[in-house]
This record gives C-alpha cells, structure tokens and sequence, in this order.
C-alpha cells in the first residue's frame, strides 16, 4: 500500500522569501512522485514530477523537488515565493503495480504568500 | 487545457435523485479516473477505467457507479444522491507509462440538499 504525508497543512510565508513544502511517502514499489497545485476555484495542475531519473526535479514556476530514497521524501522548494504561488498544492504517489496508474494524494498544504 | 472536460460544472441536486456526471477526452487515452476532493482528504479516487466497459473500484465507491461506452467518455452516477456525496469531483486521464502522467478536468460542484 502506498501513502503521502504532508507535513503541514498550512505554510506562511513572505513575498520574495524561500518556499519549503514538506512531503514523505510510503510505497511497496519504486514510486513516481508529483506535485500538483490548486489554485481557489480552479483545477489541478501538474507542477512538477519524478520518475526514477535525476533525483532533482525542476517544475513550472521556478519550483522543484528533490527526492531522496533514504528519508523517503519529496520536498518542494522554491528560492523567492510570488504573490501568485499562493495556493493548495498536493504530494501525490503514483503505484503502478497491478496494472494503471492509482494516484494517492496527500492532504494538501495550503500556502500563504504575505507582502 | 489539458483536453478532459466535464459537465456540468455546478450541480444542485435533492436527496435521493440520481445524478449523472460526464468526463470527455479529445484523444484516445485507455485509463480514466473520477475522484472527489473534499477539505482535509485531498483527492481520493472513486472508479477509474482501464478502457471500452472496463472498470474498477476505487477507494471511496460506495454509492457510485460508471460507465464507460466509448473512449472518449467516462460518466459517474449517483443512483440516489446522498448529502454526504456533497463535494468536488475531478475526472483525470493517465497519459501511459512513458509520460505517466494524469491530468485533470476542472471538476463539477455537486451540492446534494
């Protein structure tokens, strides 16, 4: 079985100032791993993702993600956060196994980009 | 755009009608997926599709079912909406193995009263 946590619901943060999104998972097989964003009303958009290539990940944004097999997480940073980064955004576990693709989210972290 | 579309957008039903929801896809892609998104849980997947009147259950499928016909289209129905099936419901597209990537439509607010 596979599983995501988020580490914090909600992440606060000043304009211009680093973003650090906290993310482990679990899974039984070797995982891809996504970050999607939400923003309000709207659907969900592919920000960046890993599927057992480099292990740092560049998305859309100026986002990326490293993954690291020993710790077991995929934390999503970015070096100055904008007013339009704020949003929910979502750690997500692909588990392929069996046949398909069966998405696990995790719960969300809803950032907040303060003047 | 992602090339998945779904409809209604917004839907206000009363306990006890069936709804049908319906998810269309310009290209021809095997696997669908219905999830419902609600505060706290995150997206969690309600049926998905694996092609032409091939289906599965999901994790949260009490109360639903599907449908799929033809490639392009996958419906969910609610045989006897219920307020708690109250929420947002996302319908995705995986795009195979060498993308493996799923994108999603811009989901229907379903409000059961």
């Amino acid at each position: 079985a596979q599983s995501v946590t988020q580490l914090d619901s909600h992440v606060s943060v000043s304009e211009g100032t680093p973003v650090l999104l906290r993310c482990n998972y679990s899974s039984s097989y070797s995982p891809s791993l996504f970050w999607y964003v939400q923003h309000p009303n709207k659907g969900l958009q592919l920000l960046l993702k890993y599927t057992s290539a480099a292990t740092l990940v560049k998305g859309i944004n100026g986002f990326e993600a490293e993954f690291k097999k020993s710790e077991t997480s995929f934390h999503l940073t970015k070096p100055s956060a904008h007013m339009s980064d704020a949003a929910e955004y979502f750690c997500v576990v692909s588990d392929q196994g069996g046949g398909g693709n069966k998405l696990t989210f995790g719960t969300g972290t809803q950032l907040k980009v303060e003047l | 755009d992602a090339g998945i579309t779904q409809s209604p957008r917004h839907k206000v039903t009363e306990t006890g009608t069936p709804v049908t929801l319906r998810c269309h896809q310009t290209e021809n892609h095997r696997y669908m997926y219905w999830y419902r998104q609600d505060p706290g849980h995150g997206l969690r997947l309600i049926h998905y599709s694996y092609g032409v009147k091939d289906t599965d259950k999901g994790e949260v499928s009490d109360g639903y079912s599907v449908s799929r016909s033809k490639t392009e289209d996958f419906l969910l129905t609610l045989e006897s909406a219920t307020s708690s099936q109250t929420s947002v419901y996302f319908c995705a597209k995986w795009t195979g193995v060498n993308t493996d990537t799923q994108y999603f439509g811009p989901g229907t607010r379903l409000t059961v009263l």
